[in-house]
């Protein structure tokens, strides 16, 4: 069945620094994957998505992801942690269900920015 | 404008009531999906419609009935409430249609938060 793996319930970074989740994906065909992030009781904003293409994707915020295959990996990157990036991060992939498609979810990684 | 909207945004109540969310967006989707985020923060899959006609039911209790009265609708109804029901529970929408290729994107609403005591 495909799935997402987030490493890391819990990744802190001081302010400036490089922030690095990962992800790791399960699929036997060619993935949909997403990265969303959820601030504070707020609902999920999509930080950006690989479809088809180019495997270094741009997302808002300053954040990319570069999809790698022969890693079945899909790790978000940010050069230089702000404050404000302090939330909860989301992977996800579509998957077939009963004749249509779903979001599934990994178990999320809370980014803490130290200042 | 808020793209996908959800009612109420804070439910208390008790044990063994009944209650329900809404749900409308205003993007012209033809999809709509109910998660639920548990304690954990863990986001799994209720129900989806397309177009009105329910395209995804996973293993959730008949207490949950969900109603799409036309495609930018998606109500959730929970009968008999139990204290674990008590989560979050998100309405998203996604303008896949059935027999697309996998979802481009899915819109979240800003939460429902039912507490069960």
């Amino acid at each position: 069945a495909q799935s997402v793996t987030q490493l890391g319930s819990h990744v802190s970074v001081s302010e400036g620094a490089l922030v690095l989740l990962r992800c790791n994906y399960s699929s036997s065909v060619p993935p949909y994957l997403f990265w969303y992030v959820q601030y504070p009781n707020q609902g999920l904003q999509l930080l950006l998505k690989y479809t088809t293409g180019a495997t270094l994707v741009k997302g808002i915020n300053g954040f990319e992801a570069e999809f790698k295959k022969s890693e079945t990996s899909f790790h978000l990157t940010k050069p230089s942690a702000h404050l404000s990036d302090a939330a909860e991060y989301f992977c996800a992939v579509s998957v077939p269900s009963q004749g249509a498609q779903k979001l599934v979810f990994g178990q999320g990684t809370r980014l803490t920015i130290n200042p | 404008d808020t793209a996908v909207s959800q009612t109420p945004k804070y439910l208390v109540t008790q044990m063994g009531n009944d209650k329900s969310i809404k749900c409308e967006q205003n993007l012209g989707h033809d999809t709509m999906y109910w998660y639920k985020q548990d304690s954990k923060k863990f986001l799994k899959i209720m129900f989806s419609y397309n177009n009105k006609e329910l395209i995804i039911n996973e293993t959730v209790p008949n207490r949950f009935s969900p109603k799409s009265p036309d495609k930018a609708h998606l109500n959730l109804h929970i009968n008999s409430l139990e204290l674990g029901d008590s989560a979050v529970y998100f309405c998203a929408s996604s303008p896949y249609k059935v027999n697309d290729p996998p979802i481009r994107e899915l819109f979240f609403g800003e939460g429902s938060r039912l507490t069960v005591l």
